[in-house]
């Protein structure tokens, strides 16, 4: 148990669907961080938020949409997306944004484009 | 170019002190070390970090020598358990506040 908790564990769906990815973290962090990791690749950072302001968006696909109404909750918005989207989603926190923080990750949603 | 560079893949045996070596030859003068642990379909687990010389928790050990190039992560006696994807880090990308995490070394204990 890290601290950091992610709904769903496992999602499916359709291209067509809307669906939304959340992650909250009790550790009391400033950053939060959501990771895409495809089948044997290296994690991929897709957004940064610090003090609830986005500080990096990894050129990701505007299918993918991040919301952070507060430092504890994170959430990914799905909308329309792709087979090759399916990959398992992180969400991961961290004192502050500076190199030497440690970052704290979720279990992870494994999604599913059919 | 890739921050830190280490083998794709290794292999031990249950008991074992198992040492997992990592180049990090640009490595910046504020530049932290960190290393993770990954288990399949889980998050990355925080093991050990450390910015110079040696440092030593509960199930790990990391060695920087002085140029601060390299750096290996120990692991004494090796169990099952520990067949996972190990990562190096090595500070920030430049002008981000992105991490790279790279391909890992994938370690599997054999029994």
């Amino acid at each position: 148990e890290t601290g950091v908790t992610q709904t769903p564990r496992h999602l499916v769906m359709g291209m067509t669907n809307k669906k939304s990815l959340k992650c909250e973290q009790h550790l009391g962090h400033n950053a939060m961080y959501w990771y895409k990791q495809s089948a044997k690749k290296p994690l991929e950072l897709m957004f940064v938020y610090s003090l609830e302001e986005r500080v990096e968006n990894n050129s990701v696909p505007s299918r993918f949409s991040p919301e952070c109404p507060n430092s504890s909750h994170l959430f990914l918005h799905l909308h329309t997306l792709q087979p090759e989207d399916s990959a398992l989603y992180l969400c991961a926190s961290s004192p502050g944004t500076s190199g030497g923080n440690e970052q704290f990750f979720g279990p992870g949603t494994r999604l599913t484009v059919l | 170019l890739a921050k830190t560079t280490q083998p794709i893949s290794m292999d031990s045996y249950e008991g074992q002190e198992v040492n997992i070596t990592c180049s990090h030859n640009n490595i910046a003068t504020n530049d932290y070390i960190t290393w993770y642990q990954q288990f399949p379909s889980q998050g990355p687990r925080f093991i050990i970090q450390g910015y110079k010389t040696k440092v030593t928790n509960d199930g790990a050990s990391l060695f920087i020598p002085a140029d601060r190039k390299s750096s290996t992560l120990s692991l004494p006696r090796v169990s099952l358990s520990d067949t996972a994807v190990y990562y190096c880090l090595v500070g920030l990308e430049s002008g981000t506040y992105k991490y790279i995490f790279g391909t890992g070394t994938r370690l599997k204990v054999l029994a």
